[in-house]
């Protein structure tokens, strides 16, 4: 069971370099997400998407670009990275809420990246 | 909207004794709530959800969660703090039609010997 897969784990970025970071699912998941962990801040979140076709802005979208032309796939560019942008980065699916059902949200190991 | 609020940074226990993680959260829909416990250089674990099944939620590793709609809130608990418990703990809400999943800062729970 593979579950959601983030490609790579670690990535060292120089300023102004761009890079995009893999997440993919095989659970048929409508709903998927990215978040950055910084000390202190718990997980934030940068895009989201409800389906195939459809994104939508986080929190914290500046600096990220996101697409999703398929269910299983969801990648997060970074167009010019920045020091700022240095974080762990986690994706997420989930099925779509509905109110009493199970919609737990399952996460990748993490992608650890530093602009320098 | 929906946001969640986690009371404390950090939490030091004794081992042996209870643990109590606290959370607030505010929501337009029924919610549902969790908790992910992420352990040092880890990714993050599911300890329990509530799904507007029973109020009292029981996870894994002996911890529970108890839903006050009353109170909106969604506090952590064990009765028995154990050095392995040491982690990052973090309050979740989902609701909406958009699925948004919102995560609390985080509480560092430290188990002194």
């Amino acid at each position: 069971n593979a579950g959601v897969t983030q490609t790579p784990k670690f990535q060292v970025l120089k300023t102004g370099q761009s890079m995009t970071l893999q997440c993919a699912q095989d659970m048929n998941h409508e709903y998927m997400s990215w978040y950055r962990q910084d000390p202190g801040m718990g997980l934030r979140l940068i895009h989201y998407s409800v389906g195939a076709g459809i994104t939508d802005q986080g929190e914290v979208p500046n600096g990220y670009n996101v697409s999703r032309s398929t269910t299983e796939d969801f990648p997060l560019r970074l167009l010019s990275a920045a020091p700022s942008q240095t974080s762990v980065y986690f994706c997420a699916s989930s099925p779509r809420f509905q109110t009493g059902l199970n919609t737990e949200a399952f996460f990748g190991q993490g992608t650890r990246l530093t602009v320098v | 909207a929906q946001s969640v609020t986690q009371l404390d940074s950090h939490v030091s226990v004794s081992e042996g004794t209870p643990v109590l993680l606290r959370c607030n959260y505010s929501s337009s829909y029924s919610p549902s709530l969790f908790w992910y416990v992420q352990h040092p250089n880890k990714g993050l674990q599911l300890l329990l959800k509530y799904t507007s099944a029973a109020t009292l939620v029981k996870g894994i590793n002996g911890f529970e969660a108890e839903f006050k709609k009353s109170e909106t809130s969604f506090h952590l608990t064990k009765p028995s703090a154990h050095m392995s418990d040491a982690a990052e703990y973090f309050c979740v809400v989902s609701a909406s039609s958009a699925s948004k999943i919102i995560f609390g800062s985080g509480t560092r729970l430290s188990i002194r010997p």
